[in-house]
């Protein structure tokens, strides 16, 4: 069972490069998430998509892009990586509005 | 607006030891709550959910209580093991007015230390 899968798994950047997370999964949810999680803040939502070409910011959406051109994958995008960036993101996938959400293994990224 | 509060960590427990954790929460509209489990290394996996006042979720032992009317959702076990040693996201998820995207609001979350 896949579910949902995330690539790569660690990486390590330096200050103004930039790189890609992709996050696939193969339940045919509709909505998909980006989440950061930093020591003592829980996880914060970065963006979000509810379908395939739909995406919106939520929360600490600055410094970061996302596509969504396939339903099954939703990718986030560091354009200019910050040490502030550095962080563990998970993304996530649910079927609806109010469905349990299904989170990833994570990915570990240092900007340095 | 949307919010959880839990109890700050880290909690350590010997085993067979009674577990709470408390969560609060604020919410605009009828949430649904959630207790995600998260071990080292490793993704969130959902460990028990309650979508309306007064549902109990349960799972592997722990149980939390929809109380709406002290907006609270605490998790407990009742005889801890060491493989319970993780970190635990109360959160909440609202449907209501307005609301179409479900997403979660997390707390802050609580390291569980259960040693032998």
């Amino acid at each position: 069972n896949a579910g949902v899968t995330q690539t790569p798994k660690f990486r390590v950047l330096k200050t103004g490069q930039s790189m890609t997370l992709l996050c696939a999964q193969d339940m045919n949810h509709e909505y998909m998430y980006w989440y950061r999680q930093d020591p003592g803040m829980g996880l914060r939502l970065i963006h979000y998509s509810v379908g395939e070409g739909t995406t919106a910011k939520g929360e600490v959406p600055d410094g970061y892009n996302v596509s969504r051109l396939k339903k099954q994958n939703f990718l986030l995008g560091l354009e200019s990586a910050a040490p502030s960036q550095t962080s563990v993101y998970f993304c996530a996938s649910s079927w609806a509005s109010g469905n349990t959400i299904y989170f990833g293994e994570g990915s570990w990224l240092t900007v340095v | 607006g949307n919010s959880v509060t839990q109890m700050e960590g880290p909690v350590t427990l010997s085993e067979e030891a009674f577990l709470t954790i408390n969560c609060t929460y604020t919410a605009t509209g009828y949430p649904s709550l959630f207790w995600y489990v998260q071990y080292p290394g490793e993704g969130l996996q959902l460990l028990l959910k309650a979508t309306k006042a007064d549902d109990k979720g349960s799972n592997k032992g722990f149980e939390a209580t929809y109380r709406k009317e002290t907006t609270s959702f605490h998790l407990e076990k009742g005889s801890v093991q060491v493989s319970d040693s993780a970190v635990y996201f109360c959160a909440l998820s609202e449907i209501g007015r307005g609301s179409t995207l479900g997403r979660l609001y997390f707390g802050r979350g609580t390291q569980l230390t259960v040693w032998p």
